[in-house]
């Protein structure tokens, strides 16, 4: 089993719509948990910060940890075509430098 | 006034060569990484330094050298290069733990190596 598991998608949805996108994870050390967002050709960019349980919004976004189900969202309100991108999720332990990423799931916004 | 800039954006060589690649950031970061991403888009940790220390090696061949002059700069030599190193690499940065609560990773531009 992997460290994280994210389902690549692609995932299609017209503009306005919800969209959750979801990781899983297998470490229970796991404590810094971050969504990443990647446009075509450019470096990941940091979107969503949580640490530990708990919810988080910024705007449109909002983050979920889970920690009891070992599992992460993201869940992103009024989508627009602008947020056409793949979305990673990264986690990492507490006292370590190394994130953990999940493989990316692919998010096409339809005007 | 780039946050992590890597050089070059694109390299294309063939089997066998040693190439470089190199990275810097102007955020006052302490620590330093070097990311692998494959064809399939998966993001793994290569190396880590802190502070010119490393930190971090994750089974890298050794083919791989990352070198740090200072804590700005973070290059990545590579020998004898091979099909399967074909990939993007990114370069990224944090600060040290401890001083600010988040210590996430800012990437830079990636460095897209064709190896032919």
């Amino acid at each position: 089993q992997k460290e994280v598991e994210q389902d690549p998608g692609p995932l299609s949805v017209p503009e306005g719509a919800i969209v959750s996108l979801n990781c899983t994870y297998s470490n229970s050390a796991f404590q810094y948990f971050m969504w990443y967002r990647q446009y075509s050709r450019k470096g990941p960019e940091l979107l969503m910060y949580t640490y530990s349980s708990g919810n988080k919004e910024d705007g449109r976004f909002t983050a979920q940890v889970d920690k009891s189900s070992k599992y992460i969202s993201l869940f992103i309100r009024d989508s627009q075509p602008s947020d056409s991108a793949t979305y990673l999720c990264a986690m990492r332990q507490g006292g370590s430098e190394k994130l953990v990423f999940g493989k990316g799931t692919k998010l096409t916004v339809n005007p | 006034d780039t946050a992590v800039s890597q050089t070059p954006k694109y390299l294309v060589t063939q089997m066998g060569n040693d190439k470089s690649i190199k990275c810097e950031q102007n955020l006052g970061h302490d620590t330093m990484y070097w990311y692998k991403q494959d064809s399939k888009k998966f993001l793994k940790i290569m190396f880590s330094y802190n502070n010119k220390e490393l930190i971090i090696n994750e089974t890298v061949p050794n083919r791989f050298s990352p070198k740090s002059p200072d804590k700005a700069h973070l290059n990545l030599h590579i020998n004898s290069l091979e099909l399967g190193d074909s990939a993007v690499y990114f370069c990224a940065s944090s600060p040290r733990r401890g001083v600010v609560e988040r210590t996430e990773a800012f990437f830079g531009q990636g460095t897209r190596l064709t190896v032919v």
